[in-house]
């Protein structure tokens, strides 16, 4: 799986959109870029994944560069439930002897202030 | 909630015990996994079940032995456990091996004395 790069920490001001970038250089033409996060003692949460299209969904917004070698995470308008270690994974969307391996690195933690 | 339930949620454990973890999802999948979550550590593969059958043992101590009774229900038996074994222990499901979409449970917070 490709290896990804995130910033350690970000804040943002509640009610502000929380944008999170992250760095896939060396993605694959066919891995995905797959969002997580996790409130602290919670499990991680899917949030959204993506190919080269940008996505939306009720959580978040996904853009991902046109060469594919970054994405950004939007949460448009950040509340203080949105406090979490957000985390970026790239892998092929299905099959192959890999499958299942989530792969989780250090990850974003956000911290939204009010 | 997520569907994933797991029980107990603390556990304080002597290195001579032996403890099960539960795991049980509401969700009608078919593949579970357990992860575990060291401190200042990222998320670590466990297990993989596919089917009650096991696809994946990334290396694990053998003072860890997981069970899958069905594809519901998945365990983790300890026995003779270290102190560097105390971590969460997170449970998830998805609806089969061919997605990257896990659900998680809430995790074990287990302390090794």
């Amino acid at each position: 799986d490709a290896k990804t790069t995130q910033p350690p920490s970000m804040d943002c001001a509640e009610g502000r959109a929380a944008n999170l970038p992250c760095n896939h250089s060396t993605i694959s033409g066919n891995e995905y870029v797959y969002w997580y996060r996790q409130i602290h003692s919670q499990g991680p949460q899917y949030i959204i994944h993506g190919l080269k299209n940008n996505e939306t969904n009720e959580m978040a917004s996904l853009i991902i560069t046109e060469d594919r070698k970054s994405s950004t995470l939007i949460l448009p308008h950040a509340t203080l439930r949105d406090t979490a270690v957000y985390y970026c994974i790239v892998r092929p969307h299905a099959g192959g002897t890999s499958y299942g391996k989530l792969t989780f690195g250090q990850g974003t933690i956000l911290t939204v202030h009010p | 909630e997520t569907g994933v339930t797991q029980t107990p949620r603390h556990l304080v454990m002597g290195m001579t015990n032996k403890k099960s973890l539960k795991c049980e999802q509401h969700l009608g999948h078919n593949a579970m996994y357990w992860y575990k979550q060291s401190a200042k550590k990222p998320l670590e593969l466990m297990f993989v079940y596919n089917f009650k059958e096991q696809t994946e043992n990334n290396s694990v101590p053998s003072r860890f032995s997981p069970e899958c009774p069905n594809s519901s229900h998945l365990f983790l038996h300890l026995h003779t456990l270290q102190p560097e074994d105390s971590a969460l222990y997170l449970c998830a499901s998805s609806q089969g091996l061919v997605t990257n979409e896990q659900f998680f449970g809430p995790g074990t917070r287990l302390t090794v004395l």
